[in-house]
């Protein structure tokens, strides 16, 4: 069964807390990415990847990091450093480099800071 | 920068009417457009993909329509049932992809 799962489905965080966000996908997509959605706001992309080893930063990345060390996965790590970090991940991957080509979504991991 | 807005922020309508989503875009030079479903607490679903040099797409009571120049897409949703209720998205390409904040649609039975 092809597609994309985010795990865990709901983090609670203390503060000062570094928590990760896994991302995997079976569909053999080049590219991968990281939103984050916040409730009344669109989308806002955190990272993106698209190749392996390879990353770059997306409008928000401040206080979040990623690795790219296998095609299928892309893990996301919010820091202690994030200010507000209570929000929806979401995350993408699309099936070539360049953003001409359609992405699809995980179910996505809601994070709560206690 | 892309400025991607979505009108009305809600909307609420009786089951079996037609109806108008809207999307509006600042900058012309995009490389496609999408529409989105989200569900509550769900990730997205895509509904509709629209190239820049496409006019319309359709699926079942679904279409979307692009008029690059004026920065606008419509989303029109024939006979509406209360399994449509959700938050639909429209997102445009260029060298990133920009989201609207989303319209929350109600159908009521």
């Amino acid at each position: 069964d092809g597609g994309i799962t985010q795990s865990p489905k709901y983090l609670f965080r203390k503060e000062g807390q570094n928590v990760t966000l896994s991302c995997e996908q079976n569909l053999n997509h080049d590219a991968m990415y990281w939103y984050r959605q916040d409730p009344g706001q669109g989308l806002r992309l955190i990272y993106y990847s698209q190749i392996v080893n390879d990353f770059q930063k997306g409008d928000i990345a401040e206080g979040y990091s990623v690795s790219r060390e296998k095609k299928e996965s892309f893990p996301l790590t919010v820091t202690s450093a994030q200010k507000n970090p209570t929000a929806f991940y979401l995350c993408a991957s699309s099936i070539g480099r360049g953003w001409a080509n359609e992405q699809f979504f995980g179910p996505g991991t809601r994070l709560t800071v206690l | 920068k892309q400025e991607v807005t979505q009108i009305p922020a809600a909307l609420s309508v009786p089951e079996g009417e037609n109806l108008v989503l809207n999307c509006s875009f600042t900058d012309s030079a995009i490389y496609n457009l999408q529409w989105f479903r989200q569900d509550p607490g769900k990730g997205l679903t895509s509904l509709l993909l629209i190239q820049s040099s496409q006019r319309e797409q359709t699926s079942g009571r679904l279409n979307a329509s692009l008029d690059k120049s004026s920065g606008r897409s419509t989303l029109y949703i024939a006979a509406s049932q209360p399994g449509d209720s959700a938050t639909y998205l429209c997102a445009v390409r260029q060298n990133d992809m920009r989201f609207g904040a989303g319209t929350r649609l109600t159908v009521k039975p």
